[in-house]
């Protein structure tokens, strides 16, 4: 079946501009994670939504930084006022079930690059 | 905090030989232990998960657990240089869901 999409694969902004990347789940996950990987790290987490609801939004690093999953499937992270140490990529995960014990499966990213 | 350490490599290895991937963990509620393979450019790709101590095997990998030292390790036998990619150790803890990585460990399979 199809897995997690993330769109658009690669965005370069400019510094200062709003962006906003999508994430579509494999199809009957309810739970959807967002992780953000810089070069030579491990991915680290940002958010997580139960359902239409972020039940943890822990990760995301300041308030320039949102989240939503208005039908409970597709998310979008808007990030507002870029600045150039947002560049990295960008990964959303979907799970059937959340708890630490479900697989956590990941799209292929998208690479944000603030210039 | 919790962390996730793993040898950052490179490790290099001949084609058909065992290749040995360690982890170590400081969160001793640490339930859920996973392995990712990242190949260059990409994303992370889930080979092994394993819950309980022991071994668990699928096919050429096999993932050994041992909570009592906190450690986790990945064996790959008979390597090839397909193998050749990252590999990334990852925990979470209980009914927490986010899952801690390391910064994984470059495996390169020589032919």
């Amino acid at each position: 079946g199809a897995g997690v999409s993330q769109t658009p694969s690669n965005k370069v902004t400019e510094k200062g501009k709003y962006v906003e990347l999508r994430c579509d789940p494999i199809s009957g996950h309810t739970a959807l994670y967002w992780y953000r990987q810089s070069l030579g790290q491990g991915p680290e987490f940002l958010i997580y939504f139960q359902g239409t609801g972020a039940a943890d939004d822990s990760g995301l690093p300041n308030d320039r930084f949102f989240a939503v999953r208005p039908e409970g499937s597709v998310s979008t992270l808007k990030i507002q006022r870029t600045e150039r140490g947002d560049s990295a990529v960008y990964l959303c995960a979907s799970s059937l079930g959340s708890g630490g014990a479900y697989e956590q499966y990941f799209g292929p990213g998208t690479r944000l690059t603030v210039t | 905090q919790k962390e996730v350490e793993q040898n950052s490599g490179p490790l290099s290895v001949p084609e058909g030989a065992i290749a040995s991937l360690n982890c170590t963990y400081s969160d001793r509620g640490s339930q859920s232990f996973f392995w990712y393979r990242q190949y260059s450019g990409k994303s992370p790709e889930l080979i092994m998960s394993i819950y309980s101590n022991g071994d668990k095997e699928d096919g050429r990998f096999t993932a050994q657990l041992n909570k009592a030292s906190q450690y986790v390790s990945l064996l790959i036998r008979d390597s090839q240089p397909s193998d050749s990619a990252t590999y990334l150790c990852a925990v979470t803890g209980g009914s927490n869901y986010k899952l801690t990585f390391g910064k994984g460990t470059l495996l390169t399979v020589n032919p």
